[in-house]
């Protein structure tokens, strides 16, 4: 069974170009977060989706972020207009089905972006 | 979901146990006890949840004392691999499903 993929692995942007994240979750899992570590920092959590709907997305900035999760495809973390403290490795992760088992996330390899 | 309290670092010599304390003297009763650890640069890996009652898997062992105010994460035979971040997580069991992040213990395995 595969686990969560990310991709790009990595990605450099200039300032104001937009970067895209793409995560695809394990096989049967329904449920994708998106978490954010900056430099030096611990992971913060920006926003969980299931298909096509938003569950909870306050952990993300109110402007020029946002998330998706289609009913094909991949999760996509979409940040427009880039600044340089947009600079983080961006996690995504996955869960199964099942209340009892909502804490058990698993992570993929992350998207360090870059913005010079 | 309830505070966690760890030491920010702790060593280990390889091939001995590693025991990594977490407090959470605030923890609810529907409250479950979450570990993951971070290795260098890698996405976060999920190694052990549990309730109240003892738990083991092929990673490691959670011991949680019986007023649940506190737990133990223990890596029976430390390898140089082990040497990560380790985060201890109390989460409420419901469908907020957010992980909140402390800063965890950063566990050094010395050869």
């Amino acid at each position: 069974n595969a686990g969560v993929m990310q991709n790009p692995r990595h990605l450099v942007r200039r300032r104001g170009q937009e970067a895209r994240l793409r995560c695809s979750p394990m096989k049967g899992h329904s449920h994708v977060y998106w978490y954010r570590q900056l430099p030096e920092e611990g992971l913060k959590f920006m926003v969980y989706l299931q298909k096509e709907n938003i569950i909870d997305e306050s952990g993300m900035p109110k402007e020029r972020f946002s998330a998706e999760f289609p009913k094909e495809g991949p999760s996509i973390l979409r940040i427009q207009q880039v600044v340089r403290g947009d600079s983080a490795a961006y996690f995504c992760a996955s869960s199964p089905p099942g209340s009892g088992r909502a804490g058990e996330q698993y992570f993929g390899p992350g998207t360090r972006l870059t913005v010079t | 979901d309830a505070k966690t309290t760890q030491p920010p670092s702790m060593d280990c010599a390889e091939g001995r146990a590693a025991n990594l304390p977490c407090n959470h003297s605030t923890i609810s009763g529907n409250e479950y006890v979450y570990w993951y650890r971070q290795i260098h640069s890698q996405g976060p890996q999920y190694i052990i949840h549990g309730l109240k009652n003892n738990e083991t898997n092929e990673m490691a062992s959670l011991i949680i004392t019986e007023d649940r105010k506190s737990s133990t994460l223990i890596l029976p035979h430390a390898t140089l691999r082990d040497t990560a971040v380790y985060y201890c997580i109390a989460r409420n069991a419901g469908n907020n499903r957010k992980l909140i992040w402390g800063l965890g213990t950063s566990l050094a395995v010395n050869p």
